[in-house]
């Protein structure tokens, strides 16, 4: 089985700033990683998706995250925040065989400050 | 194309009433899932379909059940609400792994229950 760890539930950041959201995740076996986003009173969509080859990986919204097996670890990034990038942001593992369900971190919300 | 759709958006319950909470997806998934998110604790899965006919339970589904009318329709009813199932509803889809490629699931907007 897999576990995921978001350990900020919440982070500020001024707009224009840099953020880092951090995720680490637990597995005996290869795995893939998603992070995914939900905007006030929406479902969750996909930002982007690690599953095999180059351990950075970008997404929409100028977001990008890097797999470091070392570290098991999945963080998101992203230069330069914008106010619509306030939303919450959900860190998720599956192993990398068979169709295994999806484990989903607690959540960290991101708000951004003008 | 629709993706996911859920039905309702909002409903209030009394305690001990039932209702069944609808999805559909349009995008020919086999896959698809019935979550629960709570503050804090992100989202817990409730039960899952692997396939037309076959349904699995998550990690919290007691007080829950599910039918797989078809490919397309995944609904969960509550027989007997109460106030511990208070939370906001989301069903996702997703094409088998081995298609696919990966277990990205593609989620509705949510169904928020409150229950008195």
């Amino acid at each position: 089985a897999q576990s995921v760890t978001q350990l900020d539930s919440q982070v500020p950041v001024f707009e224009e700033a840099p953020v880092e959201l951090r995720c680490n995740y637990s597995s005996s076996v290869s795995v893939y990683l998603f992070w995914y986003v939900q905007y006030p009173n929406q479902g969750l969509q996909l930002l982007l998706k690690y599953l095999s080859g180059s351990t950075l990986v970008k997404g929409i919204n100028g977001f990008e995250a890097e797999f470091n097996k070392s570290q098991t670890s999945f963080h998101l990034r992203k230069p330069s925040v914008h106010i619509s990038d306030t939303a919450e942001y959900f860190c998720a593992v599956t192993s990398a065989f068979g169709n295994e369900k999806l484990t989903f971190g607690t959540g960290t919300r991101l708000t951004i400050i003008p | 194309n629709a993706g996911v759709t859920q039905t309702p958006k909002f409903q209030v319950l009394k305690t001990g009433q039932s209702m069944t909470l609808q999805c559909a997806q349009d995008m020919n998934h086999n896959s698809m899932y019935w979550y629960r998110q709570d503050p804090g604790m992100g989202l817990r899965l409730i039960y899952y379909s692997a396939s037309e006919g076959t349904t699995d339970k998550g990690e919290v589904p007691n007080g829950y059940n599910v039918s797989r009318l078809n490919k397309r329709e995944f609904s969960l009813r509550l027989e007997s609400a109460a106030p511990s199932q208070t939370s906001v509803y989301f069903c996702a889809s997703s094409e088998d792994i081995r298609a696919s490629g990966s277990n990205e699931q593609f989620f509705g907007p949510g169904t928020r229950l409150t229950v008195l």
